[in-house]
Protein backbone atom coordinates (compact mmCIF):
# COMPACT_ATOMS: atom_id res chain seq x y z
CA UNK A 1 0.00 0.00 0.00
CA UNK A 2 2.05 2.89 -1.61
CA UNK A 3 2.07 6.47 0.31
CA UNK A 4 3.81 9.34 2.15
CA UNK A 5 4.53 8.97 6.04
CA UNK A 6 5.43 11.85 8.30
CA UNK A 7 6.50 11.44 11.85
CA UNK A 8 5.71 12.36 14.31
CA UNK A 9 2.06 13.97 14.06
CA UNK A 10 2.94 16.43 16.95
CA UNK A 11 6.30 18.00 18.21
CA UNK A 12 6.85 20.28 20.88
CA UNK A 13 10.31 22.26 20.80
CA UNK A 14 11.65 24.62 23.53
CA UNK A 15 13.46 27.54 22.02
CA UNK A 16 16.75 27.08 21.12
CA UNK A 17 16.66 23.51 20.04
CA UNK A 18 17.12 22.01 16.50
CA UNK A 19 14.34 19.12 15.21
CA UNK A 20 14.48 17.10 12.64
CA UNK A 21 10.57 15.98 10.81
CA UNK A 22 10.42 12.89 8.71
CA UNK A 23 9.29 12.39 5.64
CA UNK A 24 9.21 9.15 3.91
CA UNK A 25 7.70 7.95 0.37
CA UNK A 26 7.05 4.15 -1.10
CA UNK A 27 5.54 5.68 -3.93
CA UNK A 28 8.84 5.58 -5.93
CA UNK A 29 8.05 9.11 -6.73
CA UNK A 30 11.56 11.20 -8.24
CA UNK A 31 10.93 14.61 -6.57
CA UNK A 32 9.69 15.21 -3.12
CA UNK A 33 8.88 18.64 -1.29
CA UNK A 34 8.57 20.00 1.98
CA UNK A 35 5.83 22.90 2.99
CA UNK A 36 4.42 25.03 5.95
CA UNK A 37 0.93 26.45 6.18
CA UNK A 38 -0.01 29.00 8.71
CA UNK A 39 -3.51 30.45 8.69
CA UNK A 40 -4.27 32.78 5.85
CA UNK A 41 -1.16 31.83 4.12
CA UNK A 42 -1.97 28.79 2.70
CA UNK A 43 1.20 26.61 1.06
CA UNK A 44 4.36 27.85 1.24
CA UNK A 45 7.11 25.95 -0.38
CA UNK A 46 10.28 25.64 2.09
CA UNK A 47 12.93 22.98 -0.17
CA UNK A 48 12.03 20.68 -2.54
CA UNK A 49 14.54 17.43 -4.11
CA UNK A 50 14.38 16.35 -7.85
CA UNK A 51 16.56 13.74 -7.29
CA UNK A 52 19.33 12.27 -4.97
CA UNK A 53 21.77 14.14 -3.11
CA UNK A 54 20.06 17.39 -4.69
CA UNK A 55 17.99 19.92 -3.48
CA UNK A 56 16.77 23.44 -3.61
CA UNK A 57 15.80 26.33 -1.43
CA UNK A 58 12.43 27.12 -2.07
CA UNK A 59 10.56 30.30 -1.18
CA UNK A 60 11.13 30.62 2.61
CA UNK A 61 14.01 28.10 2.88
CA UNK A 62 15.94 30.67 5.66
CA UNK A 63 16.41 28.59 9.14
CA UNK A 64 15.47 25.51 7.36
CA UNK A 65 17.84 22.63 6.04
CA UNK A 66 17.22 19.06 4.42
CA UNK A 67 18.89 16.12 2.81
CA UNK A 68 17.72 13.65 0.49
CA UNK A 69 20.41 10.57 0.88
CA UNK A 70 18.08 7.88 -0.06
CA UNK A 71 15.29 8.43 -2.77
CA UNK A 72 12.38 7.60 -0.07
CA UNK A 73 13.69 9.76 2.69
CA UNK A 74 13.54 13.55 2.82
CA UNK A 75 14.24 14.68 6.12
CA UNK A 76 13.33 18.55 7.66
CA UNK A 77 15.65 20.07 10.03
CA UNK A 78 14.29 23.59 11.57
CA UNK A 79 17.34 24.82 13.02
CA UNK A 80 17.19 27.88 16.63
CA UNK A 81 17.72 30.23 12.99
CA UNK A 82 14.09 29.93 12.40
CA UNK A 83 12.62 32.57 13.46
CA UNK A 84 8.87 31.84 13.69
CA UNK A 85 9.03 27.93 13.69
CA UNK A 86 5.61 26.90 14.86
CA UNK A 87 3.72 25.76 11.96
CA UNK A 88 1.52 22.53 10.49
CA UNK A 89 4.43 21.20 8.19
CA UNK A 90 3.83 19.19 5.10
CA UNK A 91 5.80 17.30 2.76
CA UNK A 92 4.97 15.58 -0.47
CA UNK A 93 6.04 13.52 -3.45
CA UNK A 94 5.48 13.53 -7.17
CA UNK A 95 7.43 12.29 -10.50
CA UNK A 96 9.07 15.20 -11.61
CA UNK A 97 7.84 15.55 -14.92
CA UNK A 98 4.49 14.85 -14.58
CA UNK A 99 2.82 18.33 -13.66
CA UNK A 100 -0.73 17.33 -14.10
CA UNK A 101 -1.14 14.38 -11.95
CA UNK A 102 -0.33 16.55 -9.13
CA UNK A 103 1.36 15.85 -5.22
CA UNK A 104 0.87 12.72 -2.93
CA UNK A 105 0.82 14.66 0.28
CA UNK A 106 1.79 13.50 4.03
CA UNK A 107 -0.74 14.06 6.81
CA UNK A 108 1.52 16.87 8.42
CA UNK A 109 3.47 17.19 11.21
CA UNK A 110 2.34 19.91 13.55
CA UNK A 111 5.43 21.72 15.33
CA UNK A 112 4.65 24.07 18.50
CA UNK A 113 7.76 26.09 20.31
CA UNK A 114 7.46 26.39 23.95
CA UNK B 1 4.52 38.59 -3.90
CA UNK B 2 1.75 36.66 -3.97
CA UNK B 3 1.68 34.69 -7.85
CA UNK B 4 -1.79 32.42 -7.03
CA UNK B 5 -4.11 34.27 -4.99
CA UNK B 6 -7.84 32.95 -3.72
CA UNK B 7 -9.83 36.05 -2.91
CA UNK B 8 -12.25 34.66 -0.67
CA UNK B 9 -11.08 33.14 2.45
CA UNK B 10 -14.11 31.18 3.04
CA UNK B 11 -17.47 30.32 1.22
CA UNK B 12 -20.99 29.12 2.48
CA UNK B 13 -23.23 27.36 0.26
CA UNK B 14 -26.58 25.12 0.56
CA UNK B 15 -26.40 21.44 0.09
CA UNK B 16 -27.32 20.32 -3.24
CA UNK B 17 -26.79 23.87 -4.94
CA UNK B 18 -23.62 25.07 -6.71
CA UNK B 19 -20.10 26.08 -5.35
CA UNK B 20 -18.36 28.33 -6.80
CA UNK B 21 -13.87 28.81 -6.29
CA UNK B 22 -12.55 31.37 -7.55
CA UNK B 23 -8.29 31.65 -8.56
CA UNK B 24 -6.44 34.45 -9.86
CA UNK B 25 -2.65 34.24 -10.86
CA UNK B 26 -0.09 36.87 -12.05
CA UNK B 27 2.71 34.57 -13.76
CA UNK B 28 1.85 34.35 -17.65
CA UNK B 29 4.48 31.58 -17.87
CA UNK B 30 2.10 29.12 -15.72
CA UNK B 31 1.14 26.18 -17.89
CA UNK B 32 -0.76 24.02 -15.65
CA UNK B 33 -2.92 24.25 -12.54
CA UNK B 34 -4.52 21.94 -10.01
CA UNK B 35 -7.32 22.00 -7.02
CA UNK B 36 -6.58 20.08 -3.75
CA UNK B 37 -9.02 19.68 -0.76
CA UNK B 38 -8.27 19.76 2.45
CA UNK B 39 -9.28 18.64 5.57
CA UNK B 40 -8.00 19.75 9.29
CA UNK B 41 -5.15 17.94 10.08
CA UNK B 42 -4.73 15.94 7.04
CA UNK B 43 -2.56 16.83 4.23
CA UNK B 44 -3.98 18.01 1.25
CA UNK B 45 -5.22 15.74 -1.83
CA UNK B 46 -5.69 16.36 -5.39
CA UNK B 47 -8.88 16.84 -6.62
CA UNK B 48 -8.54 17.70 -10.61
CA UNK B 49 -6.48 19.77 -12.94
CA UNK B 50 -6.09 21.27 -16.29
CA UNK B 51 -3.55 22.32 -18.83
CA UNK B 52 -3.29 25.91 -20.28
CA UNK B 53 -4.18 24.42 -23.65
CA UNK B 54 -8.05 23.57 -22.60
CA UNK B 55 -10.36 25.63 -20.79
CA UNK B 56 -12.31 23.01 -19.15
CA UNK B 57 -12.05 19.55 -17.38
CA UNK B 58 -14.67 17.61 -15.90
CA UNK B 59 -14.87 14.80 -13.17
CA UNK B 60 -17.93 13.98 -11.41
CA UNK B 61 -19.29 16.90 -9.75
CA UNK B 62 -16.22 19.20 -10.03
CA UNK B 63 -15.48 20.93 -13.07
CA UNK B 64 -12.20 23.25 -13.52
CA UNK B 65 -12.38 26.80 -15.96
CA UNK B 66 -9.59 28.45 -17.22
CA UNK B 67 -9.68 31.98 -18.90
CA UNK B 68 -5.97 32.18 -19.60
CA UNK B 69 -6.33 35.76 -20.91
CA UNK B 70 -8.19 36.80 -17.16
CA UNK B 71 -5.77 34.65 -15.57
CA UNK B 72 -8.53 33.19 -13.93
CA UNK B 73 -9.75 29.89 -13.07
CA UNK B 74 -12.54 28.79 -11.31
CA UNK B 75 -14.06 25.21 -9.40
CA UNK B 76 -17.28 24.47 -10.07
CA UNK B 77 -18.79 21.92 -7.85
CA UNK B 78 -22.60 20.66 -8.57
CA UNK B 79 -24.21 19.32 -6.85
CA UNK B 80 -22.65 20.57 -3.22
CA UNK B 81 -22.65 18.10 -0.64
CA UNK B 82 -21.92 18.12 3.79
CA UNK B 83 -18.85 16.22 2.56
CA UNK B 84 -17.13 18.73 0.62
CA UNK B 85 -16.84 21.31 3.27
CA UNK B 86 -13.13 21.73 3.31
CA UNK B 87 -10.31 24.36 2.37
CA UNK B 88 -9.59 24.18 -1.06
CA UNK B 89 -6.61 25.05 -2.76
CA UNK B 90 -5.59 26.57 -5.89
CA UNK B 91 -2.13 25.60 -7.21
CA UNK B 92 -0.11 26.25 -10.45
CA UNK B 93 3.39 24.76 -12.25
CA UNK B 94 4.98 26.53 -15.27
CA UNK B 95 6.19 23.06 -16.22
CA UNK B 96 8.93 24.29 -18.23
CA UNK B 97 11.09 25.45 -15.91
CA UNK B 98 9.97 24.13 -12.88
CA UNK B 99 9.07 20.71 -13.83
CA UNK B 100 6.03 19.63 -11.47
CA UNK B 101 6.84 22.62 -8.41
CA UNK B 102 3.65 23.90 -7.33
CA UNK B 103 2.69 27.18 -5.96
CA UNK B 104 -0.22 27.17 -3.94
CA UNK B 105 -2.65 30.06 -3.23
CA UNK B 106 -4.58 31.20 0.54
CA UNK B 107 -6.90 28.74 0.46
CA UNK B 108 -10.75 29.08 0.72
CA UNK B 109 -12.99 27.80 3.25
CA UNK B 110 -15.97 26.05 2.00
CA UNK B 111 -18.76 25.47 4.09
CA UNK B 112 -21.64 23.20 2.86
CA UNK B 113 -25.08 23.52 4.78
CA UNK B 114 -27.61 20.37 5.02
Amino acid sequence: DGGITQSPKYLFRKEGQNVTLSCEQNLNHDAMYWYRQDPGQGLRLIYYSQIVNDFQKGDIAEGYSVSREKKESFPLTVTSAQKNPTAFYLCASSPWDRPLYGYTFGSGTRLTVV
Amino acid sequence: DQQVKQNSPSLSVQEGRISILNCDYTNSMFDYFLWYKKYPAEGPTFLISISSIKDKNEDGRFTVFLNKSAKHLSLHIVPSQPGDSAVYFCAASEKETSGSRLTFGEGTQLTVNP
